[in-house]
């Protein structure tokens, strides 16, 4: 079974601080995500990585940034928390090859508090 | 415009009853997924369906490509059935996926 693991279910932040989300995933996948979802909104992209060290912007990476340094685990950093930020952080992986028939597989999820 | 859209938005069914969910897509796509939440975070993969029709268990999902619309059926609904369903729509590619905004479904006992 895959697994995706991320580093912490609940986190509490303060206006400013930079917090780091990580992600890790056990099935050797290329494509790792990182989404916010929030109430009414659904699940919305903020960055993708399709390789070690490459990354795309999603739909809403404006106040975040993301790392890829080994192919199992994906960062996602928010360089100084806002209270808009607060939100449920989910992570997936995905194969990679397999075109429309690509499965994602999400993690627990994260849920930020920024106070 | 959301590329799929979702309908009900909220669902509340008594135990036993026959539910459907619709999913209403304007993007080409060749396939489709329906994901089920529960309480607490975690999203899993139900089905991934590019034509007719699939059934696990209680479940059945059903697509029509032509009309770009899918439906979720549960079948005797029980309270573990409980939890937010979502679809979404893969672009060719696969990296990314439209999602809808999900549905909420509380069956009560």
């Amino acid at each position: 079974d895959v697994k995706v693991t991320q580093s912490s279910r609940y986190l509490v932040k303060r206006t400013g601080e930079k917090v780091f989300l990580e992600c890790v995933q056990d099935m050797d996948h290329e494509n790792m995500f990182w989404y916010r979802q929030d109430p009414g909104l659904g699940l919305r992209l903020i960055y993708f990585s399709y390789d070690v060290k490459m990354k795309e912007k999603g739909d809403i990476p404006e106040g975040y940034s993301v790392s890829r340094e080994k192919k199992e685990r994906f960062s996602l950093i928010l360089e100084s928390a806002s209270t808009n930020q607060t939100s449920m952080y989910l992570c997936a992986s995905s194969f990679g090859s397999l075109g429309y028939q690509e499965t994602q597989y999400f993690g627990p999820g994260t849920r930020l508090l920024v106070l | 415009k959301n590329e799929v859209e979702q309908s009900p938005q909220n669902l509340t069914a008594q135990e036993g009853e026959f539910i459907t969910i619709n999913c209403s897509y304007s993007v080409g796509i060749s396939a489709l997924h329906w994901l089920q939440q529960h309480p607490g975070g975690g999203i899993v993969s139900l089905f991934m369906l590019s034509s007719g029709k699939k059934k696990h268990g209680r479940l059945i999902a059903t697509i029509n490509i032509q009309e770009k619309h899918s439906s979720l059926h549960i079948t005797a609904s029980h309270p573990r059935d409980s939890a937010v369903y979502i679809c979404a729509a893969p672009t060719y590619t696969g990296n990314q996926f439209y999602f809808g905004t999900g549905t909420s479904l509380t069956v009560i006992p």
